[in-house]
């Protein structure tokens, strides 16, 4: 069935630097991916919605110049977390619609998420 | 905006007995998606069952129902003949059905122990 991937799983990073992370579609085109927070043992926490070849539309409350989101193509949209701190240490699940198997948008694969730690 | 409650943070359930988890939800929308999510220790989603706001009958899937009650606002999860692999934290999730692009609204989840 349809996959989506996410590198890289674990990343570690210093405080001030920027990491990105990776979220594909394998197998079909994703016109629409979300990218998620979580925290241990808690709720995903929606960030940001990425649509292909226009603007990400961001949750209240995210920073937008701290979370850059690009969906350049139908099959990937990345997550750059900018000069990052120790608070941005946290994990990220994006989620993608593929709109082929279900035009209502209930079809919605996640990836494996990434772990990211700045110290 | 919608939100998701969920009251239980830990559930506990033996091999072979039933828990239900449970779940309220807000909104003013009349159609309308809901599913249960399964993110066990690996923390990969798996979609354990999915309900249509429109649709009358409880959706259920082999061990795995819910008790959807619209008019109370209510969509609790049972989970018949526990099984260790059901050990996991459980998410309920809605989704408005008035744009595909929406994304899933989740809320704080339960974690369920199965003891054998």
């Amino acid at each position: 069935g349809a996959v989506v991937s996410q590198h890289p799983s674990r990343v570690i990073c210093k405080s001030g630097t920027s990491v990105k992370i990776e979220c594909r579609s394998l197998d079909f085109q994703a016109t629409t991916m979300f990218w998620y927070r979580q925290f241990p043992k808690k709720s995903l926490m929606l960030m940001a919605t990425s649509n292909e070849g226009s603007k990400a539309t961001y949750e209240q409350g995210v920073e937008k110049d701290k979370f850059l989101i690009n969906h350049a193509s139908l099959t990937l949209s990345t997550l750059t977390v900018t000069s990052a701190h120790p608070e941005d240490s946290s994990f990220y699940i994006c989620s993608a619609r593929d709109p082929g198997v279900d035009p209502l948008g209930n079809t919605i694969y996640f990836g494996e998420g990434s772990w990211l730690t700045v110290v | 905006a919608q939100t998701v409650t969920q009251s239980q943070p830990e559930m506990s359930v033996q091999e072979a007995e039933t828990v239900t988890l449970s779940c309220t939800y807000d909104t003013s929308e009349s159609d309308y998606y809901l599913f249960w999510y399964k993110q066990p220790p690996s923390r990969q989603m798996i979609l354990v069952i999915r309900q249509e706001a429109y649709k009358q009958q409880n959706a259920t899937e082999n061990r795995f129902s819910v008790n959807f009650q619209k008019a109370a606002k209510s969509f609790s999860l049972k989970i018949s003949d526990s099984q260790l692999g059901d050990a996991a934290m459980y998410f309920c999730a809605y989704r408005s059905a008035y744009q595909a692009g929406t994304a899933l609204i989740f809320g704080k989840g339960t974690t369920l122990s199965v003891s054998s």
